[in-house]
């Protein structure tokens, strides 16, 4: 099965810097890659995904990269604010009616003054 | 309106008690999750289903059971409570094309 790997476990950041997340997958079929981010007592909200076909996409402060070849991606968060401190999930799953999402195991983001 | 519903919120029972945590989506999503996740820390696979009648556990599946008899519900059983079972259980739906999964809000459940 999947397996996906995420670091750093957690990460500390000034405000105004950028933060980066990466992950690695193992299953070279996987191609939906989704980003949450769980706020502290929260459910975890997606922040943004990216396609296989894809290899970048931007919203606003945040933005994932997609290497198939290397099978990695990363979520990068430009001009940090405090309201960014939460735990991030990076996620892949493969092609199938079947296929599940694989979670990573977490990164908490904390945004100092 | 479209969402993943959760019930109960919270809940405190005794070491050996049978409980059932309800878990449905109006959302017509054909899979569903359910994870086990300490304050802040991992999402832990419990068990999935990808259709009606079909499921399969996770790791951390062997003392709990599930049912998708209907596509919107999917309720998860532990047969018999312990205090390790302390811990908050969210419950999760995503269509059958490569779209996002939406979380329900969570049962916090207390063993004692």
């Amino acid at each position: 099965g999947e397996n996906v790997e995420q670091h750093p476990s957690t990460l500390s950041v000034q405000e105004g810097d950028s933060a980066v997340i990466k992950c690695t997958y193992s299953d070279s079929a996987s191609n939906y890659f989704p980003w949450y981010k769980q706020e502290l007592g929260k459910r975890p909200q997606l922040i943004i995904d990216i396609r296989s076909n894809v290899g970048e996409k931007k919203d606003q402060r945040i933005a994932v990269t997609l290497n198939k070849t290397a099978k990695h991606f990363s979520l990068h968060i430009t001009e940090t604010q405090p309201e960014d401190s939460a735990v991030y999930f990076c996620a892949a799953r493969g092609a199938g009616t079947a296929s599940k999402l694989t979670f990573g195991t977490g990164t908490r983001l904390q945004v100092t003054l | 309106e479209a969402d993943i519903y959760q019930t109960p919120r919270y809940l405190v029972i005794g070491t050996g008690k049978k409980i059932t945590l309800e878990c449905s989506q109006t959302m017509g999503h054909d899979k569903m999750y359910w994870y086990q996740q300490d304050p802040g820390m991992e999402l832990h696979l419990i068990h999935y289903s990808y259709g009606v009648n079909s499921t399969e556990k996770g790791d951390l599946s062997s003392e709990s059971t599930v049912s998708r008899i209907r596509t919107e519900h999917f309720p998860l059983t532990l047969e018999s409570a312990r205090p390790s079972h302390t811990s908050q259980y969210l419950c999760a739906s995503s269509g059958s094309m490569n779209t996002e999964a939406f979380f329900g809000q969570g049962t916090r459940l207390t063993v004692v």
